[in-house]
């Protein structure tokens, strides 16, 4: 029984370039959650999906940042034209429904550099 | 604004003693709270959580206690053992809430 999967472990991208994570939920999971790690800090939440639904992204900084989660297929984080700034680790987590008595199961995260 | 607080960055304990971790919340909201550990280049792994309608939970060497009038938790880890030397995360979520707010982790270092 897979737990939740992200790739690429690591990514290197200059100033200006694109980012994209990716993350597979456990089976039978349909919420996905992105967090954020920045260097001596806890984890932020960024943003909070169902299939094919955005249902919570307060966390989201206002420009370049998206998230989708289709009907088929991994949870996308998109960072467009990234800055040093968002160098961090990047975790995704999912649970097979909200509310009270859910927990999150963590995949490994996503470190990215930004040179 | 962090609703989520964990006040000692590091902690160090002897192996058999007992390790006490602690977290502060300040949203009187939250109605569910867990504990998490984290190893370098891992995600965070569940260890224990607590609901409001309880101050005590326990399972094996873990016992998270609440205190909602100080809103305060604490993680009781006994004998620690050199394994649970890790990062351990608090964290809350509120019945209406969508998401669980993390504290920024207390650093455990259990000495052989």
């Amino acid at each position: 029984n897979a737990g939740v999967m992200q790739n690429p472990r690591h990514l290197v991208r200059r100033r200006g370039q694109e980012a994209r994570l990716r993350c597979s939920p456990m089976k039978g999971h349909s919420h996905v959650y992105w967090y954020r790690q920045l260097p001596e800090e806890g984890l932020k939440f960024m943003v909070y999906l169902q299939k094919e639904n955005i249902i919570d992204e307060s966390g989201m900084p206002k420009e370049r940042f998206s998230a989708e989660f289709p009907k088929e297929g991994p949870s996308i984080l998109r960072i467009q034209q990234v800055v040093r700034g968002d160098s961090a680790a990047y975790f995704c987590a999912s649970s097979p429904r909200q509310g009270m008595g859910e927990k999150l199961f963590f995949g490994s995260g996503t470190q990215l550099s930004v040179l | 604004d962090q609703q989520v607080k964990q006040n000692s960055p590091s902690l160090s304990v002897q192996e058999g003693r007992i390790s006490i971790l602690n977290c502060d919340y300040t949203n009187s909201m939250f109605d569910y709270f867990l504990w998490y550990k984290k190893y370098p280049a891992e995600g965070p792994t569940f260890l224990i959580s607590i609901s409001s309608i309880k101050d005590k939970n326990e399972d094996g060497r873990f016992t998270v206690f609440l205190n909602k009038s100080a809103k305060h938790l604490s993680l009781h880890i006994v004998p620690s053992q050199p394994g649970d030397s890790a990062v351990y995360f608090c964290a809350a979520s509120a019945p209406t809430g969508n998401q669980f707010y993390f504290g920024t982790g207390t650093s455990l270092t259990v000495i052989p």
